[in-house]
Order: structure tokens, then sequence, then C-alpha cells
């Protein structure tokens, strides 16, 4: 199973609700992912974690929570988001954090959709 | 991170080989040359990973010339199913951070 999937496929959602996103993988990967894409941009990293702790934070604003509660998943949850903030969401996972290939290839889930009015 | 810089589209028909180049004058010693794939709404999808020379697999070949300071990524006898951006990433081995430049719309006509 090289598969890592994304729940909901789209979400619409006002400035003042709270969501989460779902990521899950079951390749056994150590490393998981949040990138933001927003229509013609390429992905820019929001979150990494590592053996289930955050890793890296690319300076993401405090409205956007990530969470992993286990080795083969991970949440971000979304609270008082903009409409600037609508975009793509997408989560993948790697064998390790870093290295060479393959331990970094990154496997990416088809990302949630979002929305914000 | 090295900078990258690749051509923003390229057009090719069935059949044909198209051949992606990619630019990196300030490329590392421990870098690595990476190429993802990504078809429209859908998440990246790794296609091939270099150092120098050649590497090849099943999808495509990586050409690296001896100065690593440009790569290409050639893509064998296109379908319309190859229609997608192509990113080209240098990293080192430490790199967590996929840094994705504008990458290349490779748009296959029939």
């Amino acid at each position: 199973d090289t598969e890592v999937t994304q729940t909901p496929k789209h979400l619409v959602m006002g400035m003042t609700n709270k969501k989460s996103l779902k990521c899950e993988q079951h390749m056994g990967h150590r490393a998981m992912y949040w990138y933001k894409q927003k229509a013609k941009k390429p992905p820019e990293l929001m979150f990494v974690y590592s053996y289930e702790k955050l890793s890296i934070n690319e300076s993401v604003p405090s409205r956007f929570s990530p969470e992993c509660p286990n080795s083969s998943l991970l949440n971000l949850h979304l609270h008082a988001l903009q409409p600037e903030d609508s975009a793509l969401y997408l989560c993948a996972s790697s064998q390790e954090l870093g290295g060479s290939y393959p331990y970094n290839e990154q496997f990416f889930g088809p990302g949630t959709r979002l929305t914000v009015l | 991170l090295a900078k990258t810089t690749q051509p923003i589209s390229m057009d090719s028909y069935e059949g044909q080989e198209v051949n992606i180049t990619c630019s990196h004058n300030n490329i590392a010693t421990n870098d690595y040359i990476t190429w993802y794939q990504q078809f429209p709404s859908q998440g990246p999808r790794f296609i091939i990973q270099g150092y120098k020379t050649k590497v090849t697999n099943e999808v495509a070949s990586l050409f690296i010339p001896a100065d690593r300071k440009s790569s290409t990524l050639s893509l064998p006898r296109v379908s319309l199913s190859d229609t997608a951006v192509y990113y080209c990433l240098v990293g080192d081995r430490g790199d967590y951070k996929l840094s994705f430049g504008a990458g290349t719309t490779v748009t296959v006509r029939a």
C-alpha cells in the first residue's frame, strides 16, 4: 500500500468555523508533512512531523494547528481562517526525514480543496 | 537551497520524446536533483532522483553533466496522460524541505 489518503476531498467553511483535515498513511513512514498550494502555484511547506513530533513549522499562522495522534495519522485543525487561506492542502509522508532515495521520497495524498467564505 | 530555473511550458505530441532542462548553477556538492510530476487536482508524484551522470527508471531518464549545473529530465514516447506540471528540485540529503520552483507545464497533444 503506497497510498496517502486525505479527507475530506472538498471543504467549504466560514471564517468563524472550526474544521479539521485528516491524512492517513499505512506505509510505516515516520515523517509526515502538510503543504499548501494556491492555484497555478507550486506547493509550499507548512509543517513537518518526524516520529510523531513536530519538527518544523514554516512560520504558519496559529489559525492552522497540526496534530499527529499516531504514526499513521496527521490532522490539520482550522479555526478563524481567512478567504486568502483558500487553497489545496496536501499531505505527504516519507520513510524518514531527509536522507537519500528511497528514504526521502515523499508520497503525496490527493489533497483537500478548501474554500473559506 | 539551490535555485532552479525551468521553462514555463512545453508542447509535444504523442509518441515524441520530451526533454526538460533545469538550471541549478549554485548546486552544492552534497545536493541531489529530484523531479516530481503533478497532475491537475492531485498531489505531486516522485519521478526520479540523481546525483551525477545518468539515472534511468521505468518512467524517465535523468541526465546530469559533469559540472552538475543543469540536468535534463527525459520522458520517452509521451502519451496524453503525461500532460502535467514537472518540478525540478535540488537539495542535500538532510533536506526535509522540498522547495518547488515554478515547474514546467508539459502539454501532450494527439
